[in-house]
């Protein structure tokens, strides 16, 4: 099915370090969802965006629907273990007006 | 509110069994669909159901089916199991599609 660029795919940084990550789409997008997923469990909702050039913020998350609303990014301030997962960015929109999934980025911190 | 919940959490089939999973959705909400998720193919949409009825469906074949009862409650039906079934089945509900989603913990299957 249709995916959502998702970049990078797995990430390897120490605590305290500053994420980013990003999704790009060709179509344009009417909303941005960021989740969260740890081993064995679920995706879980981090941050939605409604609105082209919104910055929303999350405690050390803060994401950005792009002023294209082709794409958006995902900014983890001072990284700690428990970050550690697999971030999905979805959208909604382009031709199916469908929620389309991201590839996902592994992040993985060490201590 | 309670969080969306799936049962059971872990299911081991042999091949050419079916196998029915359950998915309770968040109170109000009316909307709900199924995932499939795999290392290789990421997150696959599998149907999305409202008020009883099949509104969008995926790309995944007729073994695959599912069905939503008048409290929102939904289950999915895999018949013929084939290795390739095992996955993590996700669902999620939302009060309309395609607004934001909230996802159950996944329902663990594995096809011997």
């Amino acid at each position: 099915g249709q995916q959502l660029n998702q970049s990078p795919q797995s990430m390897f940084i120490q605590e305290g370090e500053d994420v980013s990550m990003n999704c790009t789409s060709s179509s344009i997008f009417n909303t941005w969802l960021w989740y969260k997923q740890e081993p064995g469990e679920g995706p879980v909702l981090l941050i939605a965006l409604y609105k082209a050039g919104e910055l929303t913020s999350n405690g050390r998350l803060t994401a950005q629907f792009g002023i294209t609303r082709k794409d958006s990014f995902l900014n983890i301030s001072a990284s700690i273990p428990s970050d550690v997962g697999i971030y999905f960015c979805a959208g909604v929109g382009g031709a199916t007006n469908k929620l389309i999934f991201g590839t996902g980025t592994l992040l993985a911190v060490q201590p | 509110k309670a969080g969306v919940t799936q049962t059971p959490r872990y299911l081991i089939k042999t091949r050419g069994q079916q196998v029915t999973l359950s998915c309770s959705p968040i109170s109000g909400h009316r909307s709900v669909s199924w995932y499939q998720q795999t290392p290789g193919q990421g997150l696959q949409f599998l149907f999305e159901y409202f008020s009883e009825t099949q509104r969008n469906k995926g790309n995944f074949p007729g073994r695959f089916s599912g069905r939503q009862f008048s409290n929102s409650r939904s289950e999915m039906n895999v018949s013929t199991l084939e290795l390739g079934d095992s996955a993590l089945y996700l669902c999620a509900s939302s009060p309309d599609y395609p607004e934001t989603q909230y996802f159950g913990p996944g329902t663990r299957l594995l096809v011997l």
